[in-house]
């Protein structure tokens, strides 16, 4: 149990459905975060949340739409995807900045398995 | 470009042996770096962090070592056990709190 719940762990939907991947973290982190993972690449950074406020946004096509009403809860909004979205998608949290009294890390969720037929 | 990278894909070793797994950085700007275990169907799992201004930090069978001067990361794993078995990710954090992964080791202990 690593503090970061994502709901659903697996998930199948056409290109034309609408669906969401909900993440929470029970950690009392300042930032969530959006990875994707497809076999054989690395980790790629979607968003950045500090505060809620969006602070990266590492060139994401608009069909996934981020959203974080408080700094405990993020979602990763999907619309009109594509076969090649279909990947593991990590939430992370961790605690900003860096001070010495906390470690920097970031804890991860156990992803969400998409899959777009 | 920059790039955080693993030098072999996959590594096998005998139950009870030392494992190494290496990493490569191009960010000489990247002050914390963290490696992770992931394990199939789980999220990728903290095992151990070193901060720039070290060059060494040992965990529970596990030590990093930092070279800043090639910029480069290992991990070492004592006497690997099956349980060891999985995919080890190397990460950089950058400007802000960017964090960027490498591909990925496989690593898989013969029992």
């Amino acid at each position: 149990e690593t503090g970061v719940t994502q709901t659903p762990r697996h998930l199948v939907m056409g290109m034309t459905n609408k669906k969401s991947l909900k993440c929470e973290q029970h950690l009392g982190h300042n930032a969530m975060y959006w990875y994707k993972q497809s076999a054989k690449k690395p980790l790629e950074l979607m968003f950045v949340y500090n505060f809620k406020e969006q602070t990266e946004n590492n060139s994401v096509p608009s069909r996934f739409s981020p959203e974080c009403p408080n700094s405990s809860h993020l979602f990763l909004h999907l619309h009109t995807l594509q076969p090649e979205d279909s990947a593991l998608y990590l939430c992370a949290s961790s605690q900003e900045p860096y001070t010495g009294a906390n470690t920097g890390e970031l804890f991860f969720g156990e992803g969400s398995r998409l899959t777009v037929l | 470009g920059e790039s955080v990278g693993l030098h072999l894909p996959t590594l096998s070793v005998q139950e009870g042996d030392n494992s190494i797994i290496n990493c490569a950085y191009s960010n000489s700007a990247s002050d914390y770096f963290i490696w992770y275990k992931q394990e199939s169907g789980k999220g990728p799992q903290f095992i151990i962090d070193i901060r720039s201004n070290m060059d060494k930090r040992q965990g529970q069978r596990v030590t990093v070592l930092l070279n800043k001067t090639v910029k480069h990361l290992s991990l070492q794993i004592a006497a690997t056990q099956p349980g060891d078995s999985a995919v080890y990710f190397c990460a950089e954090k950058r400007s802000g709190n960017q964090f960027y992964f490498g591909t990925g080791t496989s690593l898989t202990v013969i029992p």
